[in-house]
C-alpha cells in the first residue's frame, strides 16, 4: 500500500516570497491534515479536511496561508508571502473518517525562510 | 479542551536499560492517545495507541503503554532499549467524536548509550 506523498522534500525561499507544497494521501482516505512541526515543537494542526470540504482551519493563519484540496483527493498548502517563522517542516496526514484509526503521515516538506 | 504534557524532552538510556517515557493528558470528554515515532528527516510513524478497550496496549518494537485514568497518565515503555530506538517521540491526544484532530505534545528525544 502506497503510503501518504508529499512534495517537494525541501524548499528554501526568502521572506515574502510564496511557495506551495503538495500531498497525495492515501487511496480511500477520507480525511486530510497538514501540520506545522517547528524545530523542537510537536506537529501542530493548520487545517484538517473532509473530502473537499474544511472542518477545522482555526490554527490557519489565514492572512498568508491557504489550502485546498479540489476533488477530495490531492491537496495544496500555500503560503504567501512567506515570513522567516514559517521556517518548519509541514506535514500531511491522511486516515479514514473515525475517531479511532490511525493517521498516516507523509515525510514533511523541510521549509527554511532566509 | 484537549492537551498533552511530556515530561522531559530529552532522556537518555543505556543499551539494555528501561525505557520509560512519560506523558500526562488533559481532556474534557473521554480520549484517544496515541504515541507516535519520528526517526531524523522522517514523518510519524504510530507506535501505538489507546481506543477505550484495554488499558494496558502493545505496539510495535516492543513498547508498550498503559492508560490511567486516575492519573491522566499514558506512559510509554520498553524493557529493554536498543540502539535503533533512538528517534523522537510524540505522545498524543484525540476526542472521540469522530473529529480525529490529534493534539501533540512537544516531543522527547530518546538516546541509547551503546
Amino acid at each position: 500500500e502506497a503510503g501518504v506523498a508529499q512534495s517537494p522534500r525541501y524548499k528554501i525561499i526568502e521572506k515574502r516570497q510564496s511557495v506551495a507544497f503538495w500531498c497525495n494521501p492515501i487511496s480511500g482516505h477520507a480525511t486530510l491534515y497538514w501540520y506545522q512541526q517547528i524545530l523542537g515543537q510537536g506537529p501542530k494542526l493548520l487545517i484538517q479536511f473532509q473530502n473537499n470540504g474544511v472542518v477545522d482551519d482555526s490554527q490557519l493563519p489565514k492572512d498568508r496561508f491557504s489550502a485546498e484540496r479540489l476533488k477530495g483527493v490531492d491537496s495544496t498548502l500555500k503560503i504567501q508571502p512567506a515570513k522567516l517563522e514559517d521556517s518548519a517542516v509541514y506535514l500531511c496526514a491522511s486516515s479514514l473518517p473515525t475517531g479511532s484509526t490511525e493517521a498516516f503521515f507523509g515525510q514533511g516538506t523541510r521549509l527554511t525562510v532566509v | 479542551a484537549q492537551s498533552v504534557t511530556q515530561l522531559g524532552s530529552h532522556v537518555s538510556v543505556s543499551e539494555g536499560a528501561l525505557v520509560l517515557l512519560r506523558c500526562n493528558y488533559s481532556s474534557s470528554v473521554p480520549p484517544y492517545l496515541f504515541w507516535y515515532v519520528q526517526y531524523p528527516n522522517q514523518g510519524l510513524q504510530l507506535l501505538l495507541k489507546y481506543t477505550s478497550a484495554a488499558t494496558l496496549v502493545k505496539g510495535i518494537n516492543g513498547f508498550e503503554a498503559e492508560f490511567k485514568k486516575s492519573e491522566t497518565s499514558f506512559h510509554l515503555t520498553k524493557p529493554s532499549a536498543h540502539m535503533s530506538d533512538a528517534a523522537e517521540y510524540f505522545c498524543a491526544v484525540s476526542d472521540q467524536t469522530g473529529a480525529n484532530n490529534l493534539f501533540f505534545g512537544t516531543g522527547t528525544r530518546l538516546t541509547v548509550i551503546p
